[in-house]
């Protein structure tokens, strides 16, 4: 089966820029999850869809994060202004279903300057 | 809300040597474990699960670990590494509301 899919593997911005990352589950699952991999750091989980519903997002900086997952399939993260802070891997990952093991994608690896 | 600790930061072996890595977490309901190895240069995999039953699972290229309820850690373990288990490991914790949790991560890095 086709891996999760995630787009672009790497960006550099500056500061206070926008950018946006694009992820493909593989096919069929239904959960979906964007977490945030800081250098030296565990997955720390930014939002969990269902579907095209949100089931958690409460690790998620709202003033300047945002996330969807309109048809229950692909989705975007968005970092709108970026911080140094915001330097990090974000990885996508899907399940079949909750409760399964989860499939990463590749990441993309942010740097802002 | 719950969270998991993974004891060591980096480890070194010679190969042939045995290994074990720590894990706790804590939350007091009901939870899925999962240890996930990334290697150089490739995305995160699963390395093994414990969802019920037998408390010693096994999972692929001859990892193991053991599910103690009672002290709330989930240990991985294999008896004899191999210079390509050079990687970072991270436990995972999910709660019965689907919030799935990881450690720090565990870098190891076996000399041959």
């Amino acid at each position: 089966e086709a891996g999760v899919a995630q787009s672009p593997r790497y960006k550099i911005i500056e500061k206070r820029q926008s950018v946006a990352f694009w992820c493909n589950p593989i096919s069929g699952h239904a959960t979906l999850y964007w977490y945030q991999q800081i250098l030296g750091q565990g997955p720390k989980l930014l939002i969990q869809f269902q579907n095209n519903g949100v089931v958690d997002d409460s690790q998620l900086p709202k003033d300047r994060f945002s996330a969807e997952r309109l048809k229950g399939v692909d989705s975007t993260l968005k970092i709108q202004p970026a911080k140094l802070e915001d330097s990090a891997v974000y990885l996508c990952a899907s399940s079949f279903f909750p409760f399964s093991p989860l499939h990463f994608g590749n990441g993309t690896r942010l740097t802002v300057t | 809300a719950q969270s998991v600790s993974q004891h060591n930061h980096h480890v070194i072996l010679s190969e042939a040597a045995s290994l074990e890595l720590g894990c706790n977490y804590s939350y007091g309901g009901t939870v899925n474990l999962f240890w996930y190895v990334q290697y150089p240069g490739q995305h995160l995999q699963l390395l093994l699960k414990y969802f019920s039953g037998d408390p010693l699972v096994k999972g692929i290229k001859g990892f193991e670990a053991e599910f103690i309820k009672s002290k709330f850690s989930f240990n991985l373990r294999k008896p004899s590494v191999q210079w390509s288990d050079t990687a970072e490991y991270f436990c995972a914790v999910e709660s019965n509301n689907n919030d799935m949790r990881f450690g720090a991560g565990t870098r190891l890095t076996v000399k041959p």
